[in-house]
């Protein structure tokens, strides 16, 4: 069984429009998290949520809003899509705040 | 703010060489230190973690790292290479106070040669 899925694998859409993107993870972890990776593979946190509260938002566009329904879900909206939002997006979990992340395969956003 | 540098962006190894990955990181405390391996069109999956006790851990897949804070570096070594091996390595640093947020080095891109 996949521990951290995310879907959809692979999102290709065009500027200005609305995506989602969906992670669950089965783990049965209290904290989980968005990465995105850009094209020179470079990582950065995005968000953070532990036990559905938000704990870490860096610096990201207010286009970009996390939702957590319960604390196995992770959803990350976009809004008004831009050409610099292609990337490959990644969720992650862990079991509690200083514990290993485990990652999703990730969702790779191509703006057209 | 805390940062890891992987100084070698790319490394060529032939198979059953030895393979060391630099990592130097710089954060106010003992850190928390990973190594995760992407294979291409995947995730990252952990390798290996250090948060406290014996400097040299070892991981999954024939992996070590060894902890040395005089020098604030988190290398990574495998002494026979093998083909699988060939694939993306990003060392981390997590900052306990700030949420476990990971900071990513830049990436080491492993080729094995035959």
């Amino acid at each position: 069984d996949t521990a951290v899925s995310q879907t959809p694998k692979y999102l290709v859409t065009q500027m200005g429009n609305d995506k989602s993107i969906k992670c669950e993870q089965n783990l049965g972890h209290d904290t989980m998290y968005w990465y995105k990776q850009d094209s020179k593979k470079f990582l950065k946190i995005m968000f953070s949520y532990n036990n559905k509260e938000l704990i870490i938002n860096e610096t990201v566009p207010n286009r970009f809003s996390p939702k957590s329904p319960d604390k196995a879900h992770l959803n990350l909206h976009i809004n008004s899509l831009e050409l610099g939002d292609s990337a490959v997006y990644f969720c992650a979990s862990s079991q509690a705040l200083g514990q290993p992340q485990h990652f999703g395969d990730g969702t790779r956003l191509s703006i057209l | 703010a805390q940062s890891v540098t992987q100084p070698d962006i790319h490394i060529t190894v032939s198979e059953g060489a030895s393979l060391e990955l630099r990592c130097n990181y710089s954060y106010g405390a003992t850190p928390y230190l990973f190594w995760y391996v992407q294979s291409p069109g995947q995730g990252l999956q952990l390798l290996l973690k250090y948060f406290s006790g014996d400097t040299l851990v070892q991981g999954i897949k024939g992996f070590e790292a060894e902890f040395k804070r005089s020098q604030s570096s988190f290398n990574l070594r495998k002494p026979s290479v093998h083909w699988s091996d060939a694939a993306e390595y990003f060392c981390a640093v997590g900052d306990k106070a700030a949420g476990n947020k990971l900071t990513f080095g830049g990436g080491t891109r492993v080729l094995v040669k035959p």
